[in-house]
């Protein structure tokens, strides 16, 4: 499979625990997204990749969130004691990223579900 | 702040009906893509619209662009029970190519 994929499918942790989550994009695409999605809303934006530097966090990532792509492959992201708000569908996409405007085609893999209890 | 407005929010209805649901927002874009997830699943891709006014096609799914390039369309003929999912409109954030703003979805659920 070539696809996007993500590790854990599911999470189950307690508060305050710390969690990872890893991203394997589609090989030849340099940017890597991370997206959470919560019950009835539509992904959010949290940060980007190209290749292995972030280029952007949105004010949603907190300080206890963290993102790596350290070879500019596969990505993870952390969460330090977790909260219950944290609980949500973690996305991860990659893109090729083509020309200004021209139309950001984005990848997704099946996600990684969270549950903090 | 960009927005994207999908309406209806929700929609039921019977297997064979058409329907149409809606992705507004009051800044013109560059493109717009449409995507469907399925439950525990994430967004797959279903089509980018470029120009405005363009209709794209998808065996029953017709997807159109606005004129104005601030608006779009999905109409399903004979909705059968797989279309049912999260229909999710997409667009760059002030049209960067680098960063994907999503609506808060249409749930679309088809009964047999």
């Amino acid at each position: 499979d070539t696809g996007v994929s993500q590790d854990p499918r599911h999470k189950i942790t307690k508060r305050g625990q710390n969690v990872t989550f890893r991203c394997d994009p589609i090989s030849e695409h340099n940017r890597l997204y991370w997206y959470r999605q919560t019950l009835g809303q539509g992904p959010e934006f949290l940060t980007y990749f190209q290749n292995e530097a972030q280029l952007e966090k949105s004010r949603l990532l907190s300080d206890r969130f963290s993102a790596e792509r350290p070879k500019g492959s596969f990505s993870t992201l952390e969460i330090q004691r977790t909260e219950q708000g944290d609980s949500a569908m973690y996305l991860c996409a990659s893109s090729l990223g083509y020309g200004q405007g021209g139309g950001t085609e984005a990848f997704f893999g099946q996600g990684t579900r969270l549950t903090v209890v | 702040t960009q927005l994207l407005e999908q309406s209806p929010q929700f929609l039921s209805i019977q297997e064979g009906e058409n329907l149409t649901v809606y992705c507004n927002s009051s800044s013109v874009f560059s493109s717009l893509q449409w995507y469907r997830q399925e439950p525990g699943e994430g967004p797959v891709l279903l089509v980018t619209v470029v120009t405005g006014g363009e209709v794209k096609k998808l065996k029953r799914l017709t997807f159109q662009f606005g004129d104005a390039r601030k608006d779009s369309s999905l109409h399903i003929t004979a909705a059968q029970p797989g279309d049912t999912g999260l229909y999710l409109c997409a667009a760059p954030y002030e049209n960067r190519d680098d960063k994907i703003i999503f609506g808060k979805g249409t749930r679309l659920h088809i009964l047999p």
